[in-house]
């Protein structure tokens, strides 16, 4: 089955200082892949699509200079939390779709736990 | 509002009952799939069920769709204490290019 990998699995780092998490398609290619952040006990909450070689699309309320969306290969995204606030803290979650798939079916990385102190 | 509404939010039964939960959606879809969540990790596609299907079968998985009331089951019979985790209903909508999650049930199986 298609495996995506996220890394960091955690963080921890200081309020002030921005933190980037990667994503990568391991054995297949993604167009299109989504962000997704967790808070403990709750749902999936969509933050933005990425989109291979465009300007990733943000949900509504999604501030998206905070929130840095980086799609370069149709293998790799990334998210950076610029600045980053205790309130930041969160379990975030990458997500990606094989280019053959017309059902929405996703694959999902482990999720990174990011800790703002 | 949650496209995907869940319940129970949790559940406790002993391995070897069978385990039922419940999403109610919105508006129409295209399919509704269901994922499992263990604690703390990434989310895992169980099934997929298409608009015009009503039940679909995997393993010891079922699961129903009834698009007149917007709602979907997932059962888990014979349930054993490796099936303890989150399950999130989601359903896929309009252009087809995103999944909108449910509350999730947290289900538990005891020995």
């Amino acid at each position: 089955g298609a495996v995506v990998s996220q890394h960091p699995s955690w963080v921890i780092c200081k309020s002030g200082t921005s933190v980037k998490i990667e994503c990568r398609s391991l054995d297949f290619q993604a167009t299109t892949m989504f962000w997704y952040r967790q808070f403990p006990k709750q749902s999936l909450m969509l933050m933005a699509t990425s989109n291979e070689g465009s300007k990733a699309t943000y949900e509504q309320g999604v501030e998206k200079d905070k929130f840095l969306i980086n799609h370069a290969s149709l293998t790799l995204s990334t998210l950076t939390v610029t600045s980053a606030h205790p309130e930041d803290s969160s379990f975030y979650i990458c997500s990606a779709r094989t280019l053959a798939s017309n059902t929405g079916e996703l694959f999902f990385g482990e999720g990174s736990r990011l800790t703002v102190l | 509002s949650q496209q995907g509404e869940e319940d129970p939010q949790a559940l406790s039964i002993q391995e070897g009952e069978n385990a039922t939960m419940n999403c109610s959606y919105k508006t129409s879809i295209n399919n509704l799939q269901w994922y499992r969540q263990n604690s703390g990790r990434g989310l895992v596609h169980l099934i997929l069920i298409r608009s015009n299907e009503r039940e679909k079968h995997s393993g010891r998985l079922r699961v129903t769709l009834d698009t007149s009331k917007k709602s979907s089951s997932l059962l888990i019979t014979a349930s054993r204490a490796a099936d303890t985790a989150s399950y999130f209903c989601a359903t896929l909508t309009g252009g087809g290019n995103k999944l909108t999650f449910g509350t999730g049930t947290q289900l538990k199986v005891e020995l």
